[in-house]
């Protein structure tokens, strides 16, 4: 069966410090891997998203940048982080293929201080 | 871009109540699913429909999908209090890219 993990699960930091979330899958190849924030209360908004290796394709122009090394393993990364950035931070993965079931990991809750 | 729009953006009912929750896209799409996040955790999956599909069921869920209004409905029968939570759609959007666009949700609170 296909898991999927997120570290660290929580994360304080500081305006202007960097960033690094990954996020793993286990038990599938070749998966699509996405990157989504969710503001407090709110929907999810796509940020990145990479059908394979070296392939990442931005949602929205920002702060932060992400980048698939792996074939499973996927980073969002920020070189300094604002205030603005604080949300909550799912990773998720699907098949290839048109409108397939994403399965999403626990989730990162980061604040900016 | 936002796709899926859920309407009520919040509902409270009575264990054993129903719930409905409705959701209206703008674009021709493949299919339409619908997920469910307790807070402060990842989305869970709960059910796919096609757009050549009209009604589905799954235990306690039945979604419903009109194509010609581009909307869907989720109705939750005989609720319980561990189905509070926040429901999300989501679409592909007829297009050859692999993303979901998901709407705000509606959040559910089901008290005993």
């Amino acid at each position: 069966s296909q898991t999927i993990h997120q570290w660290p699960a929580t994360l304080v930091q500081p305006v202007g410090s960097p960033l690094s979330l990954e996020c793993t899958v286990e038990g599938t190849s070749n998966p699509n891997l996405y990157w989504y924030r969710q503001a407090a209360g709110r929907g999810l908004q796509l940020l990145f998203y990479s059908v394979g290796i070296g392939q990442i394709s931005s949602e929205v122009p920002q702060n932060l940048s992400a980048s698939r090394p792996q074939d499973r393993q996927f980073i969002l990364s920020s070189k300094k982080l604002l205030l603005s950035d604080s949300g909550f931070y799912l990773c998720a993965w699907n098949r290839q293929g048109v409108g397939e079931t994403q399965y999403f990991g626990p989730g990162t809750r980061l604040l900016v201080l | 871009s936002q796709q899926g729009e859920e309407d009520p953006q919040a509902l409270s009912i009575q264990e054993g109540e129903n719930a409905t929750m409705n959701c209206s896209y703008k674009t021709s799409i493949n299919n339409l699913q619908w997920y469910r996040q307790n807070s402060g955790r990842g989305l869970v999956h709960l059910i796919l429909i096609r757009s050549n599909e009209r009604e589905k069921h799954s235990g306690r869920l039945r979604v419903t999908l009109d194509t010609s209004k581009k909307s869907s409905s989720l109705l939750i029968t005989a609720s319980r209090a561990a189905d509070t939570a926040s429901y999300f759609c989501a679409t592909d959007a007829d297009q050859a890219g692999t993303a979901l666009i998901f709407g705000k949700g509606t959040t559910l609170s089901v008290s005993s």
